[in-house]
């Protein structure tokens, strides 16, 4: 099946810093990927959708000044946190749309989560 | 409002038991509806997707079934395993707006299966 692959897979940063994360789509391409964040003992929250060479769209109560998402190519898209705090702390996941995003057999893959600790 | 409701919120059985997980939604216009098996500190991976017209699908001893006029789905696991171990999230595709569908998350259930 299509992999979609993340990383770092685990990072540990101080307040006030910049994080970076990378999701990739392996062997497909991809136009359309999405950022989550999932609490503890939550279900998935769909933070943005990113589409290839566009801006992400962003879920309401998401600071998009915050959570900066770059989609520059069919294969990756990075998500930002600017100025990381304690309450940022969570598992971001993203998942890539194999086909067209409004048909019925469409396929979201998830990569594997990020777990992102802001001390 | 659409949402999607998980039931039981947790569950424990003994291994080769066999279990079943109940997932009931309100989301229109509906388009599928999937069974994820997340496992702790993982991404979710796909077992299932059902459209409106499919009643049951099957992935190995994943058993899902879908009635789209009582709006519920259940996915049964047969003679379980220790692997089987994990959250079992309920998300269905549908709420059409701007052109496209959402996925909409149930809060999963977290099984567990024991020796």
């Amino acid at each position: 099946g299509a992999v979609v692959s993340q990383h770092p897979s685990r990072v540990i940063c101080k307040s006030g810093t910049s994080v970076k994360i990378e999701c990739r789509s392996l062997d497909f391409q991809a136009t359309t990927m999405f950022w989550y964040r999932q609490f503890p003992k939550q279900s998935l929250m769909l933070m943005a959708t990113s589409n290839e060479g566009s801006k992400a769209t962003y879920e309401q109560g998401v600071e998009k000044d915050k959570f900066l998402i770059n989609h520059a190519s069919l294969t990756l898209s990075t998500l930002t946190v600017t100025s990381a705090h304690p309450e940022d702390s969570s598992f971001y996941i993203c998942s890539a749309l194999a086909g067209v995003y409004i048909s019925s057999t469409d396929t979201q893959y998830f990569g594997p989560g990020t777990r992102l600790t802001v001390l | 409002k659409n949402q999607v409701e998980q039931s039981p919120q947790s569950l424990i059985i003994l291994e080769g038991k066999n279990c079943t997980l109940q997932c009931n939604y309100t989301v229109s216009p509906f388009s599928n509806l999937r069974w994820y098996k997340q496992d702790t500190g993982r991404g979710p991976v796909s077992l299932t997707i059902m459209t409106f017209s499919e009643n049951t699908k099957s992935n190995g001893r994943y058993t899902a079934t879908l009635d789209a006029d009582t709006k519920q789905s259940s996915l049964h696991i047969t003679a379980s395993q220790l692997s089987d171990s994990a959250s079992y999230i309920c998300v269905v595709s549908g709420g059409m707006t701007g052109g496209y569908n959402k996925l909409i998350f149930g809060a999963g259930t977290r099984l567990a299966v024991h020796p």
